[in-house]
């Protein structure tokens, strides 16, 4: 299985900040990546796929980058409402893995 | 609107069985590949099973091979997910969530159900 390391674990910042999130998988998995953010006591909610496609209505602070094997998130000015947990996933093949996911925080 | 909507979860002995369902509307069911995605409370989300638009590519995560059976009927626009041998360690909160891609064999999950609570404990 290929395994998605996923950094930092957590991270605090303050509203405007620009926050960047990083995964790496463990082969090269094309451009077959996903980010996924989440709330607390919701389900997951798709912001970006193919490392670099904004969901529908998914806001243009949010950005993804990358190619092969690593790849990153950015959120270029944070949001009150940006405060969450996010995960990043690979679908290049079976089984889809998960990153560890990155909580952020408000400072 | 596109929805799923998941029930069948519950409290459940170890060693036994509980099928899990998924119902889909407002696209056309058949046209894509759906996952299922569980998360212990608290923890990451961890992939389950996933099963391609006819039934004809289906995977499982090592942690449940064996054991669990996903399956779907698009007349009824549903899916499904036969539990069996319950393990402690398969408590968690379970999604089924569908691919983004038509017919697709590589696609990022773009809509999810609200969840099911499975617990398995004596």
């Amino acid at each position: 299985a290929i395994r998605i390391t996923q950094s930092p674990s957590s991270l605090s910042a303050s509203t405007g900040d620009r926050v960047t999130i990083t995964c790496r998988a463990s082969q090269g998995i094309s451009s077959y990546l996903a980010w996924y953010q989440q709330k607390p006591g919701k389900a997951p909610k798709l912001l970006i796929y193919a490392t670099s496609t904004l969901q529908s209505g998914v806001p243009s602070r949010f950005s993804g980058s990358g190619s092969g094997t690593d790849f990153t998130l950015t959120i270029s000015c944070l949001q009150s409402e940006d405060f969450a947990t996010y995960y990043c996933q690979q679908y290049y093949n079976y089984p889809r893995t998960f990153g560890q996911g990155t909580k952020v925080e408000i400072k | 609107e596109l929805q799923l909507v998941e029930s069948g979860g519950g409290l459940v002995q170890p060693g036994r069985s509980l099928r899990l369902s998924c119902a889909a509307s407002g696209f056309t069911f058949d046209d894509y590949a759906m996952h299922w995605v569980r998360q212990v409370p608290g923890k990451g989300l961890e992939w389950v099973s996933g099963i391609n638009w006819n039934s004809g590519n289906i995977d499982y995560a090592d942690s449940v091979k064996g054991r669990f059976t996903i399956s779907r009927d698009n007349a009824k626009n549903s899916l499904y997910l036969q539990m069996n041998s319950l393990r402690p360690e398969d408590t968690a909160f379970y999604y089924c969530a569908k691919d983004n891609t038509v017919a697709g064999t590589r696609g990022a999950m773009d809509v999810w159900g609200q969840g099911t609570t499975v617990t398995v404990s004596s």
